[in-house]
């Protein structure tokens, strides 16, 4: 079955510390990668997306993320985290042959402390 | 700012009640998409509509609707609504032109209480 996995619920890190949410999918058909971003009470903002060629790739706000086809994952980095960071980061998969469905993880909160 | 807009921000119904919930794609957006956010189901894939045409359809219960019209805003409809409806919709865009997956921008969202 389709699946997109966020295996940490909640993550707290100190400002200026670096930071690697993870995600992991399953199934077997093609993978389109996103990472989006929800502050308290607003919608979802793209931070970054993997569609084909370079498996690192650089996002908004100094995130990246590298898509590694062996381990299915598509773990969101940043080497130093700001205040303004803290949020919830949802990873989600279109998988190729499934249309426009996005399907998300459960999301990881982030906090960060001064 | 997504470019996609979403009227009203809140809701606040009865039991049993419905309600539309609009949606405006971003400039030049074919396709409009439907989620429904909340506590205990996480993000939900409900549906997607690429100019005017139902194109898929996820976990979307029967009291649910939607369309997409010629200036290809969009609305929901939720009928004979419950408890449980209660919570966040979101609607995306994506340009769409072919069967190529796409990037979707997300409105804001409108959340919906029911009582």
């Amino acid at each position: 079955a389709q699946s997109v996995t966020q295996p940490d619920i909640h993550i707290t890190v100190s400002e200026g510390a670096s930071l690697e949410l993870r995600c992991n999918y399953s199934y077997g058909a093609t993978p389109y990668l996103f990472w989006y971003v929800q502050s308290p009470g607003q919608g979802l903002q793209l931070l970054l997306k993997y569609f084909s060629g370079d498996t690192l790739v650089q996002g908004i706000k100094g995130f990246e993320a590298e898509f590694k086809r062996s381990q299915s994952s598509f773990n969101l980095r940043k080497p130093s985290v700001h205040w303004s960071d803290a949020a919830e980061y949802f990873c989600a998969v279109i998988w190729g042959n499934q249309g426009g469905k996005l399907i998300f993880g459960q999301g990881t909160e982030l906090s960060v402390k001064p | 700012d997504s470019g996609v807009t979403q009227t009203p921000k809140h809701l606040i119904t009865a039991t049993g009640q419905r309600v539309t919930l609009r949606c405006s794609p971003r400039s030049g957006d074919l396709s409009v998409y439907w989620y429904q956010q909340s506590l205990d189901q996480g993000l939900q894939f409900l549906i997607q509509y690429y100019n005017g045409e139902e194109r898929a359809k996820g976990n979307i219960l029967e009291r649910f609707s939607a369309q997409q019209f010629p200036d290809l805003h969009s609305e929901l409809n939720l009928s004979s609504l419950e408890l449980g409806d209660s919570a966040l919709y979101f609607c995306a865009s994506s340009r769409r032109q072919s069967n190529a997956p796409d990037t979707q921008y997300f409105g804001p969202g409108t959340r919906l209480t029911v009582l």
